[in-house]
């Protein structure tokens, strides 16, 4: 069974950084590229960065470039997502996305409040 | 940027009825790279349509999806209760990854 189980969210305040994981199981990791998209209170979803089976081709959303860094570690089936210089305005639930056809699996997310 | 287009924002209809939602796109889409999710409050999105037309195997036959280029349809043959959700189109076939606003399917 496909499991992806996010980690690390939590209160921060802006400016601030945090670490977020995505433990993944139930497939062949490095087989899958993956994504992280983010869903406001009340809002919907944006889709925030993407990064391919091995690691090399990287994309991300014009919103976090330069403040965000998708990585992964195949040997530990984890996706993680660095985010640095946190704004109000990313407060959100975080998703860790298998990318197969379509964005076939999610998982339960991960909320992160920016404040004060 | 690829900019995904819902109609309407909300759809307020009862069990039994059919229901037809819209995405329309600014750019052609490669590869009918056109991707649908229903959401219910609190969960994470569950893919329903990729491909534009390709149910993921989850769901009943009673959804489908069609279109391409620019305009894309996710159809409910018959509102089951467990349908009203929030249902999201995306585009996946080039970065940015684009989401359209959703559209809320509400009981009347």
């Amino acid at each position: 069974e496909v499991q992806l189980v996010e980690s690390g969210g939590g209160l921060v305040q802006p400016g601030g950084s945090l670490r977020l994981a995505c433990a993944a199981s139930g497939f062949t990791f490095n087989n899958y590229n993956m994504n992280w998209v983010r869903q406001a209170p009340g809002k919907g979803l944006e889709w925030l960065s993407y990064i391919s089976g091995d690691g090399s081709t990287i994309y991300d959303a014009d919103s976090v470039k330069g403040r965000f860094t998708i990585s992964r570690d195949n040997a530990e089936n984890s996706l993680y997502l660095q985010m640095d210089s946190l704004k109000d305005d990313d407060t959100a639930v975080y998703f860790c996305v298998r990318d197969g056809l379509g964005f076939d699996y999610w998982g339960p997310g991960t909320p992160v409040t920016v404040a004060s | 940027d690829i900019v995904l287009t819902q109609s309407p924002g909300t759809l307020s209809l009862s069990p039994g009825e059919r229901v037809t939602f819209s995405c329309r796109a600014n750019q052609v889409l490669s590869s009918n790279s056109l991707a649908w999710y229903q959401q219910k409050p609190g969960q994470a999105p569950r893919l329903l349509i990729y491909g534009a037309s390709n149910r993921a195997t989850a769901f009943p036959d009673r959804f489908s999806g069609s279109g391409s280029g620019t305009d894309f349809t996710l159809t409910i043959s018959r509102l089951e209760p467990e349908d009203f959700a929030i249902y999201y189109c995306q585009q996946y076939g080039r970065s940015p990854y684009t989401f359209g606003q959703g559209t809320k399917l509400e009981i009347k």
